[in-house]
């Protein structure tokens, strides 16, 4: 078993759409969760940071950890097509600063 | 402007050569890392550094060498012995005694042997 699965995706969604993604893991010490969005040919930028279980919220987006279930989500409301990237869940035992493990990522395609 | 700047953007590579990638960072970072990114694999750890003249393997450190003689520079040298060495290359930098909380990553070098 990987130590991090993603849903591989692609996905396409309408303008507008709410859009659930979301990451299992197998290691329980793991203590931080993110989530990167990478536009093509880009290097990852850091979306979500969340430190052990609960919800956070920014803007359209919403990353929600569940420790108890290993089971990570990133909601985005009133999807735009600027959304339209890869999404990729990342996690670590020590912080977003440290050596990270990272799920395959899903494309994500918004639709006008 | 602070960041990390990787290059060159694209690199071709024939067989049997070693070729060698540059990232440099001015952001102050004291730990610094290399990523491989394989389409549909999302990104794994080839090396990483957290202080100048030591680094560590990564999971995947087999045909990679680096090194860090400065702290705003770990170049990475793919060598012969990497077999399959075409992939898109990402370098990150972090603050690593935890001012921040972000892993900062460059634009990546495509790679691809010919």
């Amino acid at each position: 078993q990987k130590e991090v699965e993603q849903d591989p995706g692609p996905l396409s969604v309408p303008e507008g759409a709410i859009v659930s993604l979301n990451c299992t893991y197998s290691n329980s010490a793991f203590q931080y969760f993110m989530w990167y969005r990478q536009y093509s040919r880009k290097g990852p930028e850091l979306l979500m940071y969340t430190y052990s279980s609960g919800n956070k919220e920014d803007g359209r987006f919403t990353a929600q950890v569940d420790k108890s279930s290993k089971y990570i989500s990133l909601f985005i409301r009133d999807s735009q097509p600027s959304d339209s990237a890869t999404y990729l869940c990342a996690m670590s035992f020590t912080g977003a600063n440290s050596k990270l493990t990272f799920g395959k990522g899903i494309t994500l395609s918004v639709r006008p | 402007d602070g960041g990390i700047t990787q290059s060159p953007k694209y690199l071709f590579r024939k067989e049997g050569q070693n070729v060698t990638l540059s990232c440099e960072q001015n952001l102050n970072h004291d730990a610094m890392y290399w990523y491989r990114q394989d389409p549909g694999q999302g990104l794994r750890l080839i090396y990483y550094s957290q202080i100048v003249n030591d680094f560590q393997k990564g999971d995947i450190a087999e045909g990679y060498s680096v090194s860090r003689e400065k702290k705003e520079s770990f170049p990475l040298t793919v060598t012969s012995a990497q077999k399959n060495p075409t992939a898109f290359y990402l370098c990150a930098s972090s603050d690593y005694r935890g001012r921040s909380t972000e892993a900062f990553f460059g634009q990546g070098t495509r790679l691809t042997v010919v």
